[in-house]
């Protein structure tokens, strides 16, 4: 069965600081995927990783994907108010057919 | 392009009443997905479709539940006898295989369901 592992679960840090989020599964995949959700909304796409080594970067916000270590990272770089929210990491359970295992989340709070 | 709709955005229902609720996915995503959420908690996949077939369904999805997709374009998730448990927010997802949006999925803004 396929798990995936966030953490930290919670994570107060203020603004300007730098932070990793990390996900770590349990079984092969090639497809990581990054949302945010903000309290009672729906989760919003930040990013698609689709290869080993892949990484992208929109904003403060930059993920990367290790396949071989079956972990991605979400780096967080000056921090703002802004983004303060839950992100979660999503791991492509059947390949290509996008069927997604999310982690636990985690609850970002930025203080200022 | 909207976005994946869902409707009703909220349905308060007593134990034992059936509830439905519909997604309508963006235009020309052959496939739909639907999701269920708990409080601090990350979604668990339910179903999904390509176009309207069905190819799918989690363990979580009790005989209670049923989805459709018919002609391939909106869909509609029916829980029938609903049980306290079943309280939760429903998300509807759809992506397009192949295309410049590869990979990607685009979720709605939700169903919270309570039973009461």
């Amino acid at each position: 069965e396929l798990k995936v592992e966030q953490n930290p679960l919670f994570l107060s840090m203020q603004e300007g600081k730098n932070y990793t989020i990390y996900c770590n599964y349990s079984t092969t995949s090639d497809r990581l995927y990054w949302y945010r959700q903000d309290p009672g909304k729906s989760l919003e796409s930040l990013f698609v990783l689709l290869s080993n080594g892949a990484v992208k970067q929109e904003g403060r916000l930059m993920a990367s994907l290790d396949t071989k270590a079956r972990l991605s990272t979400l780096h967080i770089t000056a921090a703002v108010h802004d983004l303060s929210a839950t992100y979660f990491c999503a791991v492509d359970l059947d390949f290509g057919n996008e069927k997604l295992t999310f982690g636990t989340g985690t609850r970002l709070t930025i203080i200022p | 392009d909207t976005g994946v709709s869902q409707n009703p955005r909220h349905k308060i229902t007593k134990r034992g009443q059936n509830v439905t609720f519909r997604c309508d996915p963006i235009s020309e995503h052959n496939r739909l997905y639907w999701y269920r959420q708990t409080l601090g908690q990350g979604p668990e996949f339910l179903t999904y479709f390509q176009n309207e077939a069905q190819l799918e369904k989690s363990r979580l999805l009790s005989d209670r539940f049923s989805a459709e997709r018919p002609k391939g374009s909106f869909s509609t998730l029916e829980i029938q006898r609903t049980e306290q448990g079943d309280s939760a927010m429903y998300l509807c997802a759809s992506s397009r295989r192949g295309g410049l949006s590869r990979g990607k999925v685009f979720f709605g803004s939700g169903t919270q369901l309570s039973v009461l």
